[in-house]
């Protein structure tokens, strides 16, 4: 069975200052994992994945996560936060033999002026 | 290219009525997803269907709940006799054929509040 952690239901940054965003993931078999982003009532976008091609994935607006298959994890950071950011993000883990998603339950990112 | 359409976008029920949420996939998307969003939440899985077919309801109540995807239209899920508990974002996401485990692209939610 797969599931995620997100450690940390709250963060806080500057603006300007690094945002790190934790996942953990427990998987049987290869993952795939993606990190999503939720504005306030509105659905997910997808932020980046991974499905097993080069361990650091390059998303949009400048974040990126890094797949450490030692540590099953797979953080999500940006050099610069930007009062944009602030939203809800969620790690999500699938694998090539099933079709659903599993979600974390999500990390509030709040921006500070 | 349009994407993932769900629709009401917001949804007030009384206790004991039904709902009914609609989903549009993504032109060329032939399979649908169901997610359910309680408060606090991340997303839990809900239903798999492809056209006519359910293929993994796994993550579905066993009573009340039921879901669709006909041949013409979209994906419907239906909650009869709603309670307080149903309230959540309900979210639906379509893939291409054989992509479902490695890209899902979801609709903006319906959000139903039960009183």
């Amino acid at each position: 069975a797969q599931s995620v952690t997100q450690l940390g239901s709250h963060v806080s940054v500057s603006e300007g200052a690094l945002v790190l965003l934790r996942c953990n993931y427990s998987s049987s078999v290869p993952p795939y994992l993606f990190w999503y982003v939720q504005y306030p009532n509105q659905g997910l976008q997808l932020l980046l994945k991974y499905t097993s091609a080069a361990t650091l994935v390059k998303g949009i607006n400048g974040f990126e996560a890094e797949f450490k298959k030692s540590e099953t994890s797979f953080h999500l950071t940006k050099p610069s936060a930007h009062m944009s950011d602030a939203a809800e993000y969620f790690c999500a883990v699938s694998v090539n033999t099933g079709n659903q998603f599993y979600f974390g339950t999500g990390t509030s990112l709040t921006v500070i002026p | 290219n349009a994407g993932v359409m769900q629709n009401p976008r917001h949804l007030v029920r009384r206790r004991g009525q039904e709902a009914r949420l609609r989903c549009s996939p993504m032109k060329g998307h032939s399979h649908v997803y169901w997610y359910r969003q309680l408060p606090e939440e991340g997303l839990k899985f809900m239903v798999y269907l492809q056209k006519e077919n359910i293929i993994d309801e796994s993550g579905m109540p066993k009573e009340r709940f039921s879901a669709e995807f006909p041949k013409e239209g979209p994906s419907i899920l239906r909650i009869q006799q709603v309670v307080r508990g149903d309230s959540a974002a309900y979210f639906c996401a379509s893939s291409p054929p054989g992509t479902g485990n490695n890209e899902q692209f979801f609709g903006p939610g319906t959000r139903l509040t039960v009183l």
